[in-house]
């Protein structure tokens, strides 16, 4: 299985912030490559596929970035709303495996 | 708009099977371009893709290896929905369930609310 690896696993900011959070896959994935937020007690939400395409309906302060086996999602101005926890996930190869997140928190 | 709705039993004795139903509405089981999926989450394994069921010209299923030898999803076609089985269940299957449409770009598009099952005796 492919494992996914993010850094770091909990991450302080404020708003206005630019935050970055970095995914690294075991092995090449192209761009098979999405991230997801989720907020407590509710379901991942897709923000990003295919490693940098946004998916409708989500703010463009969300980008991403990378190929092969580094991969960064980047929200260039934080918002209240983005305190979350965020998840990366490949879809390269079965099984698709998942990242352990990142906890954004509020400083 | 695609939506998902789960239902089941959000209790499970330790031995027996989990069994949960996703239906489907704004697109098709059977869909040519869609996977339909099985995610758990809990705090021990994080989030863990299950396993899948989709229609290219027939029927293909993928499992994790983790749960392949106690696993069964299931397509109904005549209700739009598909099910998940989970055989033999222990403690560590306590997690919150998640069906999801895999769609365009290998992407996990839509999920349900998630269904927290409790294997407790």
């Amino acid at each position: 299985d492919i494992q996914m690896t993010q850094s770091p696993s909990s991450l302080s900011a404020s708003v206005g912030d630019r935050v970055t959070i970095t995914c690294r896959a075991s092995e090449s994935i192209s761009n098979y490559l999405n991230w997801y937020q989720q907020k407590p007690g509710r379901a991942p939400k897709l923000l990003i596929y295919t490693a940098s395409s946004l998916q409708s309906g989500v703010p463009s302060r969300f980008s991403g970035s990378g190929s092969g086996t580094d991969f960064t999602l980047t929200i260039s101005s934080l918002q209240p709303e983005d305190f979350a926890t965020y998840y990366c996930q490949q879809s390269y190869s079965t099984p698709d495996t998942f990242g352990q997140g990142t906890k954004l928190e509020i400083k | 708009q695609v939506q998902l709705q789960q239902s089941g039993p959000g209790l499970v004795k330790p031995s027996q099977t989990l069994s949960l139903t996703c239906v489907i509405s704004g697109d098709s089981v059977s869909s040519n371009s869609a996977a339909w999926n099985w995610i758990r989450q809990s705090p021990s394994r994080g989030l863990e893709w299950l396993g899948r069921t989709y229609y290219r010209s027939k029927w293909y299923n993928d499992y994790a290896e983790s749960v392949k030898s106690r696993i069964i999803i299931n397509p109904d076609t005549s209700k739009n929905q598909f099910s998940l089985q989970l055989k033999s269940v222990t403690l560590e299957d306590t997690a919150v369930y998640y069906c999801a449409r895999r769609g365009n770009a290998y992407k996990f598009d839509y999920w349900d609310q998630g269904t927290l099952v409790t294997v407790s005796s």
